[in-house]
């Protein structure tokens, strides 16, 4: 059982790239969460994902895009990196009733020069 | 102001402590809360569910004051594994909102 899969582990873009992060799940959860982690700020929600085909934007959505075409896959796009969105990114899903917690996946470290 | 605020930190105690972080949160309509432990460099892990009636585990305890909006966690008799930053976490419907944290580290 493999929870919560983040790839890639690490990536370092350029000003202006483009790329998608992934993260997938197996365990059957119907809520997902991509988090971005910089020093001093704690974990700032980017967008989230009630269910398959629903997306939601959390704190920070700005320069980011999300979809859940499949149950198990939150996809996180960067269509025009920023050196602002260096940074670590945590993906998280849960059941989604309440006052279940959150498990999070290994995380992705991004560097934008 | 931010929806969740912690202590500011870092706390630096010696083994055998008693250590306790506080977090406050805006949102009175907040319906569960958590605490999460980060080591350096890795993800959050939970730690443990804070319910209305106060919860232990072990060395740790969990508080919350709905009326006053606020959640502790006290660590008893603390361990050198117990350094690491103490993320507070609320959820309020859909979505989950972190405090930015607060670090112990635990010495000898």
């Amino acid at each position: 059982n493999a929870g919560v899969t983040q790839t890639p582990k690490f990536r370092v873009l350029k000003t202006g790239q483009s790329m998608t992060l992934l993260c997938a799940q197996d365990m059957n959860h119907e809520y997902m969460y991509w988090y971005r982690q910089d020093p001093g700020m704690g974990l700032r929600l980017i967008h989230y994902s009630v269910g398959e085909g629903t997306t939601a934007k959390g704190e920070v959505p700005d320069g980011y895009n999300v979809s859940r075409l499949k149950k198990q896959n939150f996809l996180l796009g960067l269509e025009s990196a920023a050196p602002s969105q260096t940074s670590v990114y945590f993906c998280a899903s849960s059941p989604g009733t309440w006052g279940t917690p959150l498990h999070f996946g290994n995380g992705t470290r991004l560097t934008v020069t | 102001r931010k929806e969740v605020e912690q202590d500011p930190g870092p706390f630096n105690v010696p083994e055998g402590a008693t250590v306790a972080f506080n977090c406050t949160y805006s949102n009175s309509a907040s319906q569960s809360f958590f605490w999460y432990r980060q080591d350096c460099r890795k993800e959050p892990k939970l730690l443990m569910s804070v319910y209305s009636s106060g919860n232990e585990d072990g060395r740790f305890t969990a508080q919350l004051n709905r009326a006053s909006q606020y959640i502790s966690l006290l660590i008893r008799d603390s361990k050198l594994s117990d350094s690491a930053t103490y993320l507070c976490v609320v959820n309020l419907a859909q979505d989950m909102r972190f405090g930015a944290g607060t670090r112990l580290t635990v010495k000898p």
